[in-house]
């Protein structure tokens, strides 16, 4: 069965600081790989996601992330912190060729300060 | 704003009652997926449904059940609650049922149990 571990509950870093947010997935398959961000009081929103091809993905907000096969990792990252990218963000594998059971991550909440 | 739109946005209610929570997927989706977050067990795949009919099955308690009408709308019944059912209930949509698809969520229905 598919899981996935983030590693680190809660991040703190500065703004303009880099960010790295850890995401390893357990597949027994290929994996399809998300980041969805959700802000308080919000629902979930999709930043990117791996499906097949190129392993560096590029998400919105300036995100990306990179598919690590050998690692099993999809760790995401970005250059330099902004206080609006204050957040709780989830890590999720679904099953390629398998209808749509989206796993979740335990969750990272980012804390950004000046 | 997601498309995706859930009723009611906050619901209190007592132990042993039953509850129905709703969902209109975006315009054209297909599939709808319920999910329960909680402090403790964090996002649960509950339920999918594709056009109808029921395709994927998750952590879901017997005292639960869902539906998708013909207009494509879902409907989540909850019974018996307890006071651990306390949580955040999202529906998300997707076109299709594949795994690739980017999930789009509402933002949620507030279930508190006294």
């Amino acid at each position: 069965a598919q899981s996935v571990t983030q590693l680190g509950s809660h991040v703190s870093v500065s703004e303009g600081a880099l960010v790295l947010l850890r995401c390893n997935y357990s597949s027994s398959v290929p994996p399809y790989l998300f980041w969805y961000v959700q802000y308080p009081n919000q629902g979930l929103q999709l930043l990117l996601k791996y499906t097949t091809g190129a392993t560096l993905v590029k998400g919105i907000n300036g995100f990306e992330a990179e598919f690590k096969k050998s690692e099993t990792s999809f760790h995401l990252t970005k250059p330099s912190a902004h206080m609006s990218d204050a957040a709780e963000y989830f890590c999720a594998v679904n099953l390629s060729g398998g209808y749509n059971k989206l796993i979740f991550g335990a969750g990272t909440r980012l804390a950004v300060h000046p | 704003d997601s498309g995706v739109t859930q009723t009611p946005k906050h619901l209190i209610t007592a132990t042993g009652q039953r509850v129905t929570l709703r969902c209109s997927p975006r315009s054209g989706d297909l599939s709808v997926y319920w999910y329960q977050q909680s402090l403790d067990q964090g996002l649960q795949f509950l339920i999918q449904y594709y056009n109808g009919e029921e395709r994927a099955k998750g952590n879901i308690l017997e005292r639960f059940s869902a539906q998708q009408f013909p207009d494509l709308h879902s409907e989540l019944n909850l019974s018996s609650l307890e006071l651990g059912d306390s949580a955040l209930y999202f529906c998300a949509s997707t076109f299709s049922g594949q795994g690739n698809t980017e999930a789009f969520f509402g933002q949620g229905t507030r279930l508190t149990v006294v």
